[in-house]
This record gives C-alpha cells, structure tokens and sequence, in this order.
C-alpha cells in the first residue's frame, strides 16, 4: 500500500461545479496535510494545509482531514478553467521529524467551459 | 521575500557525464529537501538538511548522487557520472519549522529539468 494515495484522474467536471479531490494514507500517526496544485511544466504550489479533524475553508477551497478513517479531501468551489492542473495530496507520513513530506500521484482536474 | 530559486532551470548533457544542481532556499529557513519527478510518476523524496546537516537521506538513489549544503545556506545536487534515467525534474523546496508535531509547509523552486541523452 503507497503511503499517500490517490486517484489519478483525470477528473473532470463543469464550470461553476463543485470538485471533490481525495487522498487516503497509510501511517495513523500522520499530523500534517497539505494540498498543492500543479500546473504543466511548473512547480507545486501550496494550496491548503491541514492539520485537525473537521473542515478547514479558504475562498473557493475547502480542505477536510478524518484521522480515523485516514483520509483528506480538497473540494473546489464554482471550479473555473483556470483550476485545470495536477493537485497533489501531501502528507508528513510517520514521526514528526523523521520523515519528509510523502506525496501522492496526484489527481488531474479538467474544469469544462 | 525572494522565493526558492534554482538554477539551471534546464540541462542536457550525455550519458557518463557530470552535472550540478543549485538550489537557493528562502532566506531563514533551516530546512531544504530535494525531491525528483520522472515522466509519469509522483513527486520522490532524496534528501533532507537541517541547516548543514543531513537529516534523511533515505530518498537518494544511488551513490552517483552527493548532495550538500555548505554553511546552511545553499545546497547543491551532483549526479555523476549521469545515467539515462537520472532525466527528469528535480526540485528544491524549503520550510521553516516552529516546532511541535506539526509541521510547515514546503516552498517549493521552479525545478531543473534535467535530461540525459
């Protein structure tokens, strides 16, 4: 079983639809969540980290943790073309200072116009 | 605040010879880490520094990769000598901890595309 895992995609859906992203991971132990965005050809970009059990809201995104059933997810709000890119579940997988940030294959969003 | 900056952004060289990656973390951060994508695959950790020294190096391929961060500051990425499939997009990202179990996010560089031929 990979450490951090989601699906590939490619996902796609609708402008002004809501996309809904998820990653699961292995190690219980994990604290430490983060989704980055990734477009062709370009670097990751932090999207949202999150920490604690429940919902944590940012504009358009929302990022949701469930330790018990080891999974996160990122929904997209009113998804706009411009979302289209690569969006990459990244988890600190294991003891707080003994590992790096693990990440998943990522999941490809196509926003349709 | 300047970003995390690499440098080449691109290189191309053949089988057997060297190349050295450059990596600028933002100004403070202790921690810096290299990470590799090849074609299709996810995002592989190499290694990590803390300040100047190496805290996990579990993610290095193979001894033809030396990494270091001389003084705490910029780190550099050696491949020698370079294989085929050594080709593909290593970054650079940095991130200052504060402490306790959770950790910061990473910042990441542009990536140096490197390709072997």
């Amino acid at each position: 079983q990979k450490e951090v895992e989601q699906n590939s995609g490619p996902l796609s859906v609708p402008e002004g639809a809501i996309a809904s992203l998820n990653c699961t991971y292995s190690d219980r132990g994990s604290q430490s969540f983060f989704w980055y965005r990734q477009y062709s050809g370009k670097s990751p970009e932090l999207i949202m980290f999150i920490y604690s059990n429940g919902d944590k809201e940012d504009g358009r995104f929302t990022a949701q943790l469930n330790k018990a059933s080891q999974y996160v997810s990122l929904l997209i709000r009113d998804s706009q073309p411009s979302d289209s890119a690569t969006y990459l579940c990244a988890g600190f997988v294991g003891d707080t200072g003994r590992r790096a940030l693990t990440f998943g294959s990522g999941t490809r969003l196509q926003v349709q116009p | 605040e300047a970003g995390v900056t690499q440098f080449p952004s691109h290189s191309v060289i053949e089988k057997g010879q060297t190349v050295t990656l450059r990596c600028d973390p933002i100004s403070g951060h202790d921690n810096l880490y290299w990470y590799r994508r090849v074609m299709g695959k996810e995002i592989k950790f190499l290694l990590h520094f803390v300040k100047e020294s190496k805290q996990d190096e579990s993610g290095m391929p193979n001894n033809r990769f030396l990494a270091e961060r001389t003084g705490g500051t910029y780190s550099t990425l050696k491949v020698q000598p370079a294989e085929l499939e050594d080709s593909g997009v290593y970054f650079c990202a940095s991130s200052q901890d504060v402490g306790g179990r959770r950790r910061s996010p990473l910042h990441f560089g542009n990536g140096t595309r490197l390709t072997v031929t």
